[in-house]
């Protein structure tokens, strides 16, 4: 079955950095585009950034656009988030997942990022 | 920007109840891939509908879906207990962006 699984996060001062994994298996990960989506304390879903299956493209919201790096590695079946310059407002639960025709049909659970001083 | 959504939305078990997700033409209304999400308190969000109408396997077909110009809807018919929770809706916005709803909290009476 279709399995994504997030790890990495955690608190972090304002500034630093911070990088998130996610492991997949059940399918063929190098054969989907996957997504992050964060979603802060009480509040709603807010999409993060996107990669094409074989890691020739990436787009990111403005609100993480030239802080944030989405990779992957389709030989470890892994992909990633490169969090830089953290700011309070990126305190939130970051979830990966896959891609389906623009929607996202599996999630992983999920990893919290608090950033504080 | 974020796509508007009621906040809360209510009915009683074995009723209906239809939540509304309005957008732009350059979200909702310029592409058919709208999907909505339903999440429970503390869980990861589950896909309940995908390009506007569709329906994942396993989702019940008291679930379904439908868009009119800038504005899409979710319908739940034969409200039960568990249906109780957060939907969101969401868009393809072009040029590789994605834009969700501002979320609708449902409660069975």
């Amino acid at each position: 079955q279709v399995q994504l699984v997030e790890s990495g996060g955690g608190v972090v001062q304002p500034g630093r950095s911070l990088r998130l994994s996610c492991a997949a298996s059940g399918f063929s990960f190098s054969s989907y585009g996957m997504h992050w989506v964060r979603q802060a304390p009480g509040k709603g879903l807010e999409w993060v950034a996107v990669i094409y299956y074989d890691g020739s493209n990436k787009y990111y919201a403005e609100s993480v656009k030239g802080r944030f790096t989405i990779s992957r590695d389709n030989s470890k079946n892994t992909l990633y988030l490169q969090m830089n310059s953290l700011r309070a407002e990126d305190t939130a639960v970051y979830y990966c997942a896959r891609d389906v025709l623009f929607a996202y049909d599996y999630w992983g659970q999920g990893t919290l990022v608090t950033v504080s001083s | 920007s974020a796509l508007t959504q009621p906040p809360s939305a209510s009915g009683s078990p074995g009723q209906s109840v239809t939540i509304s997700c309005t957008g732009t033409s350059s979200d909702v209304g310029g592409y058919n891939y709208v999907s909505w999400y339903q999440q429970h308190p503390g869980k990861a969000p589950k896909l309940m509908i995908y390009e506007v109408i569709k329906r994942p396997s396993g989702v019940p077909d008291r679930f379904s879906g439908s868009k009119s110009g800038n504005t899409a809807s979710l319908t739940v018919s034969g409200l039960q207990a568990e249906d109780e929770a957060d939907y969101y809706c969401s868009s393809y916005a072009g040029s590789n962006n994605f834009v969700f709803g501002t979320g609708t909290k449902v409660t069975v009476l």
